[in-house]
């Protein structure tokens, strides 16, 4: 069966534009999660999505990022006015139904780099 | 707040050498979830392992065996006659219980990058 798929898997782009990165998760995976991996700060959690709703949105960084998700499937993430900090890898997860019993394990995409210039 | 400490940052060894990566943790949480992921040159992250805050046995997988002791909030992951194959940078972390307000995010240490030479 297909994995986490994310697109692009490279995106260049100037400072001040808008991005939009986008994630596919393993099919009948109900939570993703986004998480940023960057050089000073490693690996952080960005995001949650349990459906289509996002409970825990607390690891974004700014107004600036916001993310949705559709049909519970395909989330986007989309970073307005882009800034050079914001250039990391952006991994997208998904893990089978949330479940207050034991945590499953999360399964990753291979990212989007994102530099912005 | 959770934290996962990987003090080692990078580590060399000779092929068929035995290798120890470290990961200690602080949670206050009495149900916890802890986590071994590898990441290779392609830059995707594989999870290898997963263990809960009331299972301490050890367990072994092939060349790879995991240690984990509440007592010093270790969780060390050792790869036996270690291989080429085996150079990657390996991710220690820690999630509460999804049951709490945490939904099973993931805390990361910060990486252990390991290089196996012929």
């Amino acid at each position: 069966g297909a994995g986490v798929s994310q697109s692009p898997s490279n995106k260049v782009t100037e400072k001040g534009k808008d991005v939009e990165l986008r994630c596919d998760p393993i099919s009948g995976h109900t939570a993703l999660y986004w998480y940023r991996q960057s050089l000073g700060q490693g690996l952080e959690f960005l995001i949650y999505f349990q459906g289509n709703s996002a409970p825990d949105k607390s690891g974004l960084p700014s107004d600036r990022f916001s993310a949705e998700r559709t049909g519970g499937s395909v989330s986007t993430l989309t970073i307005q006015r882009t800034q050079q900090e914001d250039s990391a890898v952006y991994l997208c997860a998904s893990s089978v139904a949330w479940s207050g019993a034991s945590n499953q394990p999360q399964h990753f995409g291979d990212g989007t780099r994102l530099s912005i210039l | 707040a959770q934290k996962v400490t990987q003090a080692q940052t990078e580590i060399s060894v000779v092929e068929k050498e035995d290798v120890t990566l470290d990961c200690v943790y602080e949670t206050r949480d009495t149900t916890y979830y802890l986590f071994w992921y590898k990441q290779p040159p392609s830059g995707e992250l594989v999870f290898l392992i997963r263990r809960n805050s009331f299972d301490e046995q050890n367990e072994i997988s092939g060349r790879y065996s995991w240690n984990f002791q509440k007592s010093t909030s270790s969780f060390n992951f050792t790869i036996t006659a270690s291989q080429v194959v085996d150079s990657a940078v390996y991710f220690c972390a820690l999630s509460e219980a999804a049951g709490g307000t945490s939904y099973g995010k993931l805390t990361f240490g910060q990486g252990t990058i390991l290089t196996v030479h012929p």
